[in-house]
């Protein structure tokens, strides 16, 4: 299917565990963003990417991986999972810097919950 | 570093009220700004942005915002509010030269009927 498809969509890990989220576009956008929502602190930018094997860190990176060895996915991994990481986390996508916000497209979201 | 900040962080308001959602930006470059909403269960969508040109922009659904350079501020703004605007609201930036875009806190909305 066309779009932007995140999974899983649901989560539940333990403290300690390593979780990979898996993000997957199929307009072949340049940039790509993880960010998580959490009630009081809206979307915080965890990593993006501007191209295949570029990332760079967001607001929030301490505790995450990303990498970008295609240009159709964005998985992010927690390393070792803490109960501060549980949250939702969302996906998105847009082509080129001067579109970038106006043509934003979002992943459904994964829902997290760390044990 | 690159942030924004909305100051409300829940607005309640009975319909045909005006409303103006605060949202501040810390940047010294070129800015580019959005306004986004979430209505319940779904996505953020567009309501407006500014890249450059006339300060003042209008957006979907009767909202506009105010660009002000000197205040580093691109206040969000509707002349009488309707139930259906009842939703959060998401200020955001992405300077010049990164493509890191950067959302506030975000503002919850409530209009009463």
């Amino acid at each position: 299917d066309a779009g932007i498809t995140q999974s899983p969509r649901y989560k539940i890990t333990e403290t300690g565990r390593q979780v990979t989220l898996m993000c997957h576009q199929t307009w072949s956008h340049s940039y790509m963003f993880w960010y998580r929502q959490d009630l009081g602190h809206g979307l915080r930018l965890i990593y993006y990417s501007a191209a295949a094997d570029i990332t760079d860190k967001g607001e929030v990176p301490d505790g995450y991986v990303v990498s970008r060895s295609k240009t159709e996915n964005f998985p992010l991994t927690l390393e070792s999972a803490t109960r501060s990481q549980t949250s939702v986390y969302f996906c998105a996508s847009s082509d080129e810097r001067r579109e970038l916000g106006e043509k934003l497209f979002f992943g459904s979201g994964t829902q997290l919950s760390v044990l | 570093a690159q942030s924004v900040s909305q100051h409300n962080h829940h607005v309640i308001l009975s319909e045909a009220a005006s409303l103006e959602l605060g949202c501040n930006y810390s940047y010294g470059g070129t800015v580019n700004l959005f306004w986004y909403v979430q209505y319940p269960g779904q996505h953020l969508q567009l309501l407006l942005k500014y890249f450059s040109g006339d300060p003042l922009v209008k957006g979907i659904k009767g909202f506009e915002a105010e660009f002000i350079k000197s205040k580093f501020s691109f206040n969000l703004r509707k002349p009488s509010v309707q139930w259906s605007d009842t939703a959060e609201y998401f200020c955001a930036v992405t300077s010049g030269n990164t493509g890191k875009l950067i959302f506030g806190q975000g503002t919850t909305l409530q209009v009463k009927p």
